[in-house]
Order: C-alpha cells, then structure tokens, then sequence
C-alpha cells in the first residue's frame, strides 16, 4: 500500500497562473480532504469528499476547486493563484466521515505564489 | 466557536526527562479528539483517538489521557527520536456535519 500520494512535491507559481494538486489513495478511504497549514495556525480544511461525485466546501475554501471522480483521486485546482495562497497543502483520507479524525496524510505540497 | 489550544508551543527536553503536552479544547458535542506526530516536511501522522473522559491510549513511549475540557500527552524517558511536532484535533458533530479543528501544535525536542 502506497497510502496517500501527493504531487507535487515543490511547487512556485507565478501570481494569476493556474494549477492542479494531485492526490491519490490505495485503501479504498470514503473520505478525503485537503488541508492548508500555515505558521502559527492550525491545519484549516479547504475542501472535503464523503464519496465519489460528492464534494463540498470546508473552512477555507475561496480560489479553490476540488471534484471527486473516483474514490481513488481527488484533486485541487488553483484556479488563479495568489501570494495568499503560499502555504503547504495537505490532502488526507479516512474511512468514513466520522472517522475523519483517524486520517492517512499525504506527504504535503509547498507551494509558493510570487 | 470550537476552539483547540495546544500548551506549551515549544518544549526542550534532555532525553530521559518526562513530561506532558497539553490540548485543552472548548467545544460542544465532542466526537472524538485524535493526537499525531509531525516530522519536518512530512504530513501528520495519527496517534491515538480518545472518546470519552477518563479514557486513556498508550504507544511505547507515549500515553494520551482525557478529561472533558482538555487531553495530555505524556512521553515518558523520550528519546531523541520523539523529537517532532505533536498536533492535536477534536471531532465535533456541527449542524449535522463531522467537523475536525486542529491546534496549532507542541515542537518537542529531546537532547541526547
């Protein structure tokens, strides 16, 4: 088992420009979720899954997109970045929604928006 | 508003030494609370889950209790390998939605 597969790892993005996130997981997870963690902040969920075909929006989820096509990915989508979006970004999976807490990780992306 | 306060942010210890990291939470309708370690350029990685108070998990080195207002970690004779940021997160059932919120994380250091 791979676990959770984040690509990529390091990424720099240029203000206004657009990218993808990619994330996978082999375990057959309902649930999944992307994260942004920030100095001094707690890890704010973005945008979460329950099931394939079903998204919806977390805490912070302006200037992003998600869709759920399989069970297996669940992508982000910078539609067009900014220097506020700098961050590391965390994409995790979990059985079921109520077990969101026992969570797999994935290893992060750090992203930078100059 | 759910709130997740980890204590202290940074803890040196000489390897050998006990002690605990604190979360304290404010909350209604606790589901769950969970504890994960943090390596350095690495994502979380889940601990233990406590339910109810009075509950306590332990893992080698590591035992996590809780109460109704807050959650210890306690590392007993850490080695320079516990060395890491621990995270902790409540489960809240808000609006009929399973909500997780994160505190912001102990960086504990052991020194060899």
């Amino acid at each position: 088992n791979a676990g959770v597969t984040q690509t990529p790892k390091f990424q720099v993005l240029k203000t206004g420009q657009s990218m993808t996130l990619q994330c996978a997981q082999d375990m057959n997870h309902e649930y999944m979720s992307w994260y942004r963690q920030d100095p001094g902040m707690g890890l704010r969920l973005i945008h979460y899954s329950v099931g394939a075909g079903i998204t919806d929006q977390g805490e912070v989820p302006n200037g992003y997109n998600v869709s759920r096509s399989t069970t297996e990915d669940f992508p982000l989508r910078l539609l067009s970045a900014a220097p506020s979006q700098t961050s590391v970004y965390f994409c995790a999976s979990s059985y079921f929604p109520t077990r969101q807490g026992e969570a797999f990780f994935g290893q992060g992306t750090r992203l930078t928006v100059v | 508003e759910d709130q997740v306060t980890q204590s202290p942010e940074a803890l040196r210890l000489q390897e050998g030494e006990s002690s605990s990291l604190n979360c304290s939470y404010t909350v209604s309708g606790l589901r769950g609370l969970f504890w994960y370690r943090q390596d350095p350029g690495k994502g979380p990685e889940f601990l233990f889950t406590l339910y109810s108070a009075g509950e306590e998990k332990e893992k080698e080195r590591l035992k996590a209790t809780l109460t109704k207002k807050e959650s210890f970690l306690h590392i007993t004779a850490p080695k320079p390998e516990d060395s890491a940021t621990y995270l902790c997160a409540v489960q809240v059932l808000n609006f009929g939605n399973e909500k997780l919120t994160f505190g912001t994380g102990t960086r504990l250091t052991i020194i060899p």
